[in-house]
């Protein structure tokens, strides 16, 4: 079962635009962390923030939390060609490691 | 090696024939799993060991589906009597230790005909 749900499932930008997606969760989470996937293979970690943590910078991407809301939000600032990829939330939640993941947006940026 | 392995890289099987899935995870690395993609899907959770014990199978799809690690390294997902539904990109990450990235192999592609 998917523990998040991205939204746009697909987004299409020009280079140089920022791209802003969303994940939502239904279970409390211990960090929640974002993916990113090229080529439908292998997935590249992008980004970690703790349930206790609210936005976390790294570079050209910016994550905000909001565990009221059991949200996130990535920003992708300076969108380039070579963000053009899948983007997934995952969730680490339970008493043990269970990480799962969310049904991914697919970003298209146009150069 | 310095990341996750996966083996065989690509595998096509004949329906009801049972096939076996490697995945050789990071040095040190006590966690382990795998997941299932569909073709333009998200993944789906399928085991999580932590060391050579599987804390939730929950996402095994049937029984036809089993996996065993050893020496909290290689883990294996086997499965049996393959089925057309089960053609996928099969993933294995590995981390350590609580709350660290996952890392990722380049994953199996199955296809069953």
């Amino acid at each position: 079962s998917q523990q998040g749900e991205e939204d746009p499932q697909a987004l299409s930008i020009q280079e140089g635009e920022n791209a802003t997606m969303n994940c939502s969760y239904k279970t409390s989470i211990n960090n929640l962390q974002w993916y990113r996937q090229n080529s439908g293979r292998g997935l590249v970690h992008l980004i970690l923030i703790r349930s206790n943590e609210r936005e976390k910078h790294s570079g050209r991407l910016r994550v905000t939390l909001d565990t009221s809301k059991k949200s996130s939000s990535l920003l992708i600032t300076a969108s380039r060609a070579a963000d053009t990829a899948s983007y997934f939330c995952a969730t680490d939640s339970g008493g043990y490691q269970k990480v799962t993941f969310g049904t991914g947006t697919k970003l298209q940026v146009i150069p | 090696g310095a990341g996750v392995s996966q083996s065989p890289s690509n595998k096509v099987t004949e329906k009801g024939k049972d096939v076996e899935l490697r995945c050789d995870p990071i040095s040190g690395h006590t966690a382990l799993y795998w997941y299932r993609q569909s073709l333009g899907q998200g993944l789906e959770f399928l085991i999580y060991f932590q060391g050579n014990s599987a804390p939730d199978k929950s996402g095994l799809p049937s029984d036809r589906f089993s996996a065993e690690r050893t020496g909290g390294s290689v883990s294996t997902l086997t499965i049996q009597r393959t089925q057309q539904e089960d053609s996928a990109v099969y993933l294995c990450a590995s981390s350590f230790p609580r709350e660290s990235p996952l890392h990722f192999g380049n994953g199996t592609r199955l296809t069953v005909t």
